[in-house]
């Protein structure tokens, strides 16, 4: 199975000041049709998770700008350029190339200072 | 506006059986895989099952193999996710998710003597 892996596991920031959220797989995410298929969710208190980003760098519908990810191979990148209160709550990382099964990164609780 | 309704949770004994559903409207659900996914209290998430478009393939993480089964109905736009010889560490919130990209409310199965 791919392991993913986040860091840090918790990030306190500022409002305003921008975060970012690494999370690496134990193999390459490239699928043999070239595309890679990392995802990412967050996860408000008390709300189901909702995708933010697809294929590594794709932002879902309605999702703000200030949201991007990047990445490559095994690396992959969600930062936030600015940090607002509603984005307090919990991102995971998940890969959709070497399934079953699919697999999340641990989470990263993003939480304001 | 697309959604998924889930319904079927509930406290259930050790050993027991329980049959989550999952209502799909707004979207063409046969067209899409389905994945159920599942948080455990206070953890991360954690894929369960899924079950290709048009029914004919299904796939189970370790952990569930040989208890669980994953149906749906396209005519009637629902999910299925028959659940057999629960344990505790079954216990969690539960997701029916539409390829990923939208989620349902969540359902809480709680197994416990």
């Amino acid at each position: 199975d791919v392991v993913m892996t986040q860091s840090p596991l918790s990030l306190p920031v500022t409002l305003g000041q921008p975060a970012s959220i690494s999370c690496r797989s134990s193999q390459s995410l490239v699928h043999s049709d070239g595309n890679t298929y990392l995802n990412w969710f967050q996860q408000r208190p008390g709300q189901s998770p909702r995708r933010l980003i697809y294929k590594v760098s794709n932002r879902d519908s309605g999702v703000p700008d200030r949201f991007s990810g990047s990445g490559s191979g095994t690396n992959f990148t969600l930062k936030i350029s600015r940090v607002e209160a509603e984005d307090v709550g919990v991102y995971y990382c998940m890969q959709g190339t070497h399934w079953p099964p699919w697999t999340f990164g641990q989470g990263t609780e993003v939480e304001i200072k | 506006e697309v959604q998924l309704v889930q319904s079927g949770g509930g406290l259930v004994q050790p050993g027991g059986s329980l049959r989550l559903s999952c209502g799909a409207s707004g979207l063409t659900f046969s067209n899409q895989w389905m994945h159920w996914v599942r948080q455990g209290p206070g953890k991360g998430l954690v894929w369960v099952s899924n079950i290709q478009s048009d029914g004919s393939t299904t796939s189970y993480a370790d952990s569930v193999q040989g208890r669980f089964t994953i149906s749906r109905d396209n005519a009637k736009n629902t999910l299925y996710l028959q659940m057999n010889s629960l344990r505790a560490e079954d216990t969690a919130v539960y997701y029916c998710l539409w390829s990923f990209g939208v989620w349902g409310q969540g359902t809480l199965v709680t197994v416990s003597s």
